[in-house]
Order: structure tokens, then C-alpha cells, then sequence
């Protein structure tokens, strides 16, 4: 069964910073990693998300997957107070279309 | 944003009691997702749908719960009899097809089972 790990649990970053978020999942044939952010009291909006090796850019977001270290990380560029939310990693798995969630990153950004 | 519509926001419930659910998907989304995600941030699939056929489902899912997606009415879960343990956010999400696109999020209801 696929697990999905994240960290930090939570990341408090001043307004203006880079945030740095942390995912690993078990398998490596995983089809793609999705990155999530859910504000109190709203269902998951998806961010970005990734399939192949390497980096994609959009906007202030960059994510970064390694297939053969199992790792995947997204990167928020000039932090801004409203970027402030739990952050959910999401591996869909070549078994079934469902995703596979991790435990979530809290993130606040201060003024 | 996601257009997909939940109701009830809040449900409360006492133990052993039936509690339902209603999804409205994304007009044009064929493909419909129940998820429980508990205090702790923790998600578990529940069942998907490809229009009214059922695609995949965990076992939890056959005993207690039930849910279909009949063809112009809104999708439903049910729990037949209610238990503390499933006191949690219940989120369904659709998507315009079952490959690699993108699953959007209701609200969600928060059901509290007394």
C-alpha cells in the first residue's frame, strides 16, 4: 500500500521567504504527485503537480520529483501572508485512480 | 475554483443513527471521489464513480457505508449506523476524466456522531 510522508510538520516563514516543503511516497511507479493546499473549513485545492523527473515551474511555485530517491519537494517563492494553510502531498497510484494523501504541512507566514 | 457542491456543511448524528450525504459534482465531471479525512489530517479513500458504476471501493465501504451517483440526481453516502469513529470531513471531489487529471474538492460535510 502506498504511505506518503511530509515534512516539516509545520514551517513558520516571514513574509517575502522561500518555503520549503518535504514529501516522500513508497512507490516508485506512483503515476503522478499532487500538491494541495486546504485553508480552515474548504476541501483541497489542487497547486501543481508532477509526473516525470525533474522540475516544473508555475508562478511562485516550483516542485521538484525524484523517482529514484522517492522524494518530492515544492518551493514557494516571496511567501505571502495568504499562503498561509495546511499544504497536503497526494500520490495517485497506478492501482486505481485514488489519491494517496500525506499528513499535511502547516505553513504560516507572518507579517 | 472547484464548483462542486456539498450538502449538509454540518451533521450531527447520535450513535447508531443513519447519516446522509449529497454530492454535486463539476458540471461535466463523470468521475466522482468520497474521501474521509479525520482530525488528524488523515485522508482515506472511501469509493470513486465513473457515472452511475461503481470503480473502486474499500472494504469499510461495503459494510456500513453506501453511495451511488444516479444519473441526474445528486451523488449520496450513507452511513447506515453511525459509531463515533466516524465523526470526520467527508470530501467529495470530481474530475473530467479518471486518468491523470486533476480531482476538484467540495467543502465537504463535518459530520459529528455523538
Amino acid at each position: 500500500q502506498e504511505k506518503v510522508q511530509q515534512s516539516p510538520e509545520s514551517l513558520i516563514v516571514p513574509e517575502g521567504a522561500m518555503s520549503s516543503l518535504n514529501c516522500t511516497f513508497s512507490n516508485s511507479a506512483s503515476q503522478s504527485i499532487w500538491w494541495y493546499q486546504q485553508h480552515p473549513g474548504k476541501g483541497p485545492e489542487a497547486l501543481i503537480s508532477i509526473f516525470s523527473n525533474g522540475n516544473k515551474k508555475e508562478g511562485r511555485l516550483t516542485v521538484y520529483l525524484n523517482r529514484a530517491s522517492l522524494h518530492v519537494s515544492l518551493h514557494i517563492r516571496d511567501s505571502q501572508p495568504s499562503d498561509s494553510a495546511v499544504y497536503l502531498c497526494a500520490v495517485k497510484t497506478s492501482s486505481g485512480q485514488k489519491l494517496v494523501f500525506g499528513q499535511g504541512t502547516i505553513l504560516k507566514v507572518y507579517l | 475554483n472547484s464548483k462542486v457542491i456539498q450538502t449538509p456543511r454540518y451533521l450531527v448524528k447520535g450513535q447508531g443513527q443513519k447519516a446522509k450525504m449529497r454530492c454535486i459534482p463539476e458540471k461535466g465531471h463523470p468521475v466522482v471521489f468520497w474521501y474521509q479525512q479525520n482530525k488528524n489530517n488523515e485522508f482515506k479513500f472511501l469509493i470513486n464513480f465513473q457515472n452511475q458504476e461503481v470503480l473502486q471501493q474499500i472494504d469499510m465501504t461495503e459494510k456500513r457505508f453506501s453511495a451511488e451517483c444516479p444519473s441526474n440526481s445528486p451523488c449520496s453516502l450513507e452511513i447506515q449506523s453511525s459509531e463515533a469513529g466516524d465523526s470526520a470531513l467527508y470530501l467529495c471531489a470530481s474530475s473530467p476524466r479518471i486518468n491523470q487529471d486533476t480531482q476538484y474538492f467540495g467543502p465537504g460535510t463535518r459530520l459529528l456522531v455523538l
